[in-house]
C-alpha cells in the first residue's frame, strides 16, 4: 500500500490562508473518519492538530480546520502567523495490515 | 498533564536488538481509554507506525507488518511505562524513536521526546 499523497511545499503571507490536502484511496482515508494532522518543527516531536478529520485537541487554535472529501482529507490554516512554519503530516487508519499509514509531510513556509 | 519519558541507548550493532522504555505520568498504562504507541521517522523512510498495546479487559496488541516479525511492546504496569523491542537490527532502522499515547482510535495525542537510534558497528 501506498502514503497518502500530500504536496511537498506550501507557502502563503501572514493573515493569508492555505490549504494542505492528503490524497488516499478507499482503504484508508476515504474508508474511515480516522484522519489525523500533526505539526512538526524541526528537531521537535509532532504535535496533534486534528484528529478524525475535523475534531481539535484542547488547546489548539481554530485557526486550524480539518476537513475531508472522497478519498481527499484536506487541513485548512487562516490568519497564517509565522509560527505555523513547519512541516505538517496526515496519517490514516487503513484496511491494510499497515493499520495507521503517514502521508510524505507538507513544509509549510510562511513567507 | 500527560507526559512521556523515553529513555534507551542510541547506538546499537547490527544484528542487535533495540529496547527502549517509556515511561508515563499524568495518565495510566492501564488505562481503558487509551493505546500506547510506537512510531518512528527517517528521511528514507518518513513517519512510520510501528505498533500499540492497549488495555480492555484483557491485554492487545497491534503491530505494522513491516516489522511484524521482529518486534514486541509491552506494557509494565508496576512502573506505568511500556517498551518496544526490535529485534535483528539493521542499519535501515536507524531513526528517531518516539513513543505516544492515543486516547482516540488512530490518532496520538502526546509525544515523547524522541530517541535518535543509529544502527552501526
Amino acid at each position: 500500500q501506498s502514503a497518502p499523497t500530500q504536496p511537498a511545499s506550501v507557502s502563503g503571507s501572514p493573515g493569508q490562508s492555505i490549504t494542505i490536502s492528503c490524497t488516499g484511496t478507499s482503504s484508508d482515508v476515504g474508508g474511515y473518519n480516522y484522519v489525523s494532522w500533526y505539526q512538526q518543527h524541526p528537531g521537535k516531536a509532532p504535535k496533534l492538530m486534528i484528529y478524525d478529520v475535523s475534531n481539535r485537541p484542547s488547546g489548539i487554535s481554530n485557526r486550524f480546520s480539518g476537513s475531508k472529501s472522497g478519498n481527499t482529507a484536506s487541513l485548512t490554516i487562516y490568519g497564517l502567523q509565522a509560527e505555523d512554519e513547519a512541516d505538517y503530516y496526515c496519517s490514516s487508519h487503513t484496511t491494510y495490515n499497515t493499520l495507521v499509514l503517514f502521508g510524505g509531510g507538507t513544509k509549510l513556509t510562511v513567507l | 498533564q500527560v507526559q512521556l519519558q523515553q529513555s534507551g541507548p542510541g547506538l546499537v550493532k547490527p544484528s542487535q536488538t533495540l529496547s527502549l522504555t517509556c515511561a508515563i505520568s499524568g495518565d495510566s498504562v492501564s488505562s481503558n481509554s487509551a493505546a500506547w504507541n510506537w512510531i518512528r521517522q527517517s528521511p528514507s523512510r518518513g513517519l512510520e507506525w510501528l505498533g500499540r498495546t492497549y488495555f480492555k479487559s484483557k491485554w492487545y496488541n497491534d503491530y505494522a507488518v513491516s516489522v511484524r516479525s521482529r518486534i514486541t511492546i509491552n506494557p509494565d504496569t508496576s512502573k506505568n511505562q511500556f517498551s518496544l523491542q526490535l529485534n535483528s537490527l539493521t542499519p535501515e532502522d536507524t531513526a528517531v524513536y518516539y513513543c505516544a499515547r492515543g486516547a482516540a482510535p488512530w490518532t496520538c495525542d502526546y509525544w515523547g521526546q524522541g530517541t535518535l537510534v543509529t544502527v552501526s558497528s
